[in-house]
């Protein structure tokens, strides 16, 4: 039961476009969810994060964007940029119940490829 | 600040022998712990994770185990490899209680079992 889901494996952009990664979830009890970015033979690094209270965070070049009623999250990046090429992760969690270990639900990743 | 190593950093296995992979995080006390793999075109699974020293939990029946002998170390073993073990194994640690649950992974771990 996949309850992260990135349903594109790839993405193509052109340098200085918008790059656009979607995430959508099927749990209704997540109420975090992350953005990872990560390169070959590396462990993830953190993004950006946007609690369910919000439906926009922005952070630089990245933003991400939560519609709660379509469980559906996108992550934009622009301008991009080659060194922007690297597998996206979204993941969520559920702390609503008061009690949380922490424990982040992962997509399967997107490969992003941003050409010069 | 917080740092986390894994180690080794790549891992060649013959089917049968056992494995043992060792994380330690430096810069913080009482972590979350936790362990993932990611096979080949696959997302990052969860393996194990625990909240406390010899506090453990499992996520996925499988060949492997995990041990937290200390406070901020980490270990993941298996008695005997399997093939479908391979894959590229992370530890992550959070901060017990933080109002985020942002992780923060190590370098990971490359283990070929042939």
């Amino acid at each position: 039961d996949q309850q992260v889901k990135q349903n594109s494996p790839s993405l193509s952009v052109q340098e200085g476009r918008i790059s656009i990664l979607n995430c959508d979830y099927t749990n209704s009890m997540f109420d975090y969810f992350l953005w990872y970015k990560k390169y070959p033979a590396e462990g993830p690094t953190f993004l950006i994060s946007i609690s369910s209270i919000k439906d926009k965070n922005e952070d630089g070049r990245f933003t991400v964007f939560l519609n709660k009623s379509a469980k559906h999250l996108s992550l934009h990046i622009v301008p991009s940029q080659p060194g922007d090429s690297a597998v996206y992760f979204c993941a969520a969690s559920g702390r609503a119940g008061g009690t949380s270990y922490g424990k982040l639900t992962f997509g399967q990743g997107t490969i992003l490829t941003v050409h010069p | 600040s917080q740092t986390i190593h894994q180690w080794p950093a790549t891992l060649v296995q013959p089917v049968g022998s056992p494995l043992s992979l060792e994380c330690t995080v430096e810069g913080t006390s009482n972590p979350n712990l936790y362990w993932y793999r990611q096979a080949a075109g696959r997302g990052l699974q969860l393996l194990f994770y625990s909240v406390g020293i010899g506090q453990i939990s499992s996520e996925v029946p499988q060949n492997l185990s995990a041990s937290r002998p200390q406070d901020r170390q980490f270990i993941l073993s298996s008695k005997k490899l399997l093939l479908s073990d391979s894959g590229f194994y992370l530890c992550a640690w959070s901060v017990l209680a933080a109002s985020t649950d942002e992780q923060f992974f190590g370098p990971g771990t490359r283990l070929t079992v042939l």
